[in-house]
């Protein structure tokens, strides 16, 4: 099973569009975060959660902004998207804030068209 | 420009070769890591070597380090298809309360039959 869920796998948006991105985690990790791939970049630090607080931000865009409801979830939204915005957004998490082992999700592929 | 870099983007081995992904990076660092990601998943960790030590072993998987010259390697023994994958390496980037895990551009590894 996987430990690390998100949703959905594949998402189709329209440019201007906002979207959230689902990410639960069931390790009962303390930290957790989002990466971001795309093809013209490696896995792109975006951001790191403990606790439900946000500890590091890495994107300039206030456009996404990452949502923490529970200690084990944090959702992404984006808003006003555009189409360089499309990469795989992948959920991440590490028993402490201390990023030794990361354990990372299957990603959601965000396609904007 | 990237604080960890593997020195190839893409190698191609037949089932039962060897193999060796190199990697440098920038900073100082307490541990570099290795991970793994084959397609449509996200990445999962193979080893982590702390920078005091030269080398260390997961089955048929060996890292080195070298803190002098700032370099990292990792080798697969008897390859199989199922190595198949992007190997990154990753440094963790150390804050007063948090860190993060910074990856290189990933080398894409293929291994044929």
């Amino acid at each position: 099973d996987p430990k690390i869920i998100q949703k959905p796998k594949y998402l189709v948006a329209v440019t201007g569009s906002e979207k959230i991105l689902i990410c639960e985690q069931y390790l009962g990790h303390n930290a957790m975060y989002w990466y971001r791939q795309s093809a013209k970049k490696p896995l792109e630090f975006m951001f790191s959660y403990s606790y439900q607080k946000l500890m590091d931000n890495q994107t300039a865009s206030s456009r996404f902004q990452p949502q923490s409801s529970k200690k084990n979830h944090l959702d992404l939204q984006i808003t006003a998207l555009k189409p360089d915005d499309s990469a795989t957004y992948f959920c991440a998490s590490s028993q402490t804030v201390s990023a030794e082992t990361l354990y990372f999700g299957s990603g959601t592929r965000l396609t904007v068209l | 420009s990237q604080l960890a870099e593997e020195n190839s983007w893409a190698l191609s081995v037949h089932e039962g070769e060897s193999v060796t992904v190199n990697c440098s990076y920038k900073t100082s660092i307490t541990a570099l890591q290795w991970y793994r990601q084959k397609s449509g998943k996200g990445p999962a960790q193979l080893i982590l070597i702390r920078s005091n030590e030269r080398e260390k072993r997961n089955g048929r998987l060996r890292a080195t380090l070298d803190t002098s010259s700032q370099s990292s390697s990792l080798s697969i023994t008897a390859t199989r298809c199922e190595d198949t994958a992007v190997y990154f390496c990753a440094t963790e980037i150390a804050s007063s309360s948090f860190s993060k895990l910074v990856f290189g551009q990933g080398t894409s590894l293929s291994v044929v039959p």
